[in-house]
């Protein structure tokens, strides 16, 4: 079946450094992939998105690209922030419209 | 997108009874999901939630266990049946709609069971 590898965490890193936080996959075809994000105390936030293969997708300085020739969707921030500390989550959508996940990778950004 | 209410958004059970969670969306939806995070762990699916029939449950989830209702597009329930501690967990509603592919996420129901 369709599964979502992650790197593990938790990843600690200083305030602006670069971040990168690796995701590969495994399914039928080219599904829409997706990266959410948990902030302590806080509920899934879709972070964000690609549906088609060599897409980028980005948000609040965050990218990723929609790697087909090597299945994978790694997450990129050029300077990370102390607020950027949270939990971030790889999925892709099955048919029927239902998220596979990631494992979860913590990153922990210290000033 | 979509607003997504649950409740309660917390609640501390004793073993061996049962919770009924809710999930009111604002806008109706055509697809809807119960997840499960374990502490520390990452979202499993439960069940698709289908309107006017019966959940489609995954694997290793069975409906006498989290018995599932919904009524309408706007609207859903899941049950966690004679709980045990290992069930303590984040149960969250998510919704979707056909156009975008991503799923909404509800802030999640934490219980904790003794």
């Amino acid at each position: 079946g369709n599964s979502v590898t992650q790197m593990e965490g938790p990843v600690t890193l200083s305030e602006e450094a670069f971040l990168t936080i690796n995701c590969t996959y495994t399914a039928t075809g080219y599904p829409s992939l997706f990266w959410y994000v948990q902030y302590p105390g806080e509920g899934l936030q879709l972070l964000l998105k690609a549906t088609k293969a060599d897409d980028k997708g980005s948000n609040k300085g965050f990218e990723a690209t929609y790697r087909k020739e090597t299945t994978s969707f790694h997450l990129e921030k050029g300077s990370v922030q102390v607020s950027d500390s949270a939990v971030y989550f790889c999925a892709l959508r099955e048919a029927g419209g239902k998220l596979i996940f990631g494992q979860g990778t913590e990153l922990s950004v210290k000033p | 997108s979509a607003v997504i209410s649950q409740k309660p958004s917390r609640d501390i059970c004793q073993r061996g009874t049962s919770l009924t969670i809710q999930c009111q969306v604002d806008s109706q939806v055509t697809m809807m999901f119960w997840y499960r995070q374990q502490p520390g762990q990452s979202l499993t699916l439960i069940a698709t939630a289908n309107q006017g029939s019966e959940a489609t449950y995954e694997s290793g989830f069975v409906i006498d266990k989290f018995p599932i209702s919904r009524p309408n597009l706007t609207f859903s329930t899941l049950t966690v049946s004679n709980m045990s501690p290992e069930d303590s967990s984040i149960y969250l509603c998510s919704v979707g709609t056909s156009g975008t592919g991503e799923l909404f996420f509800g802030e999640g129901s934490r219980l904790t069971v003794l």
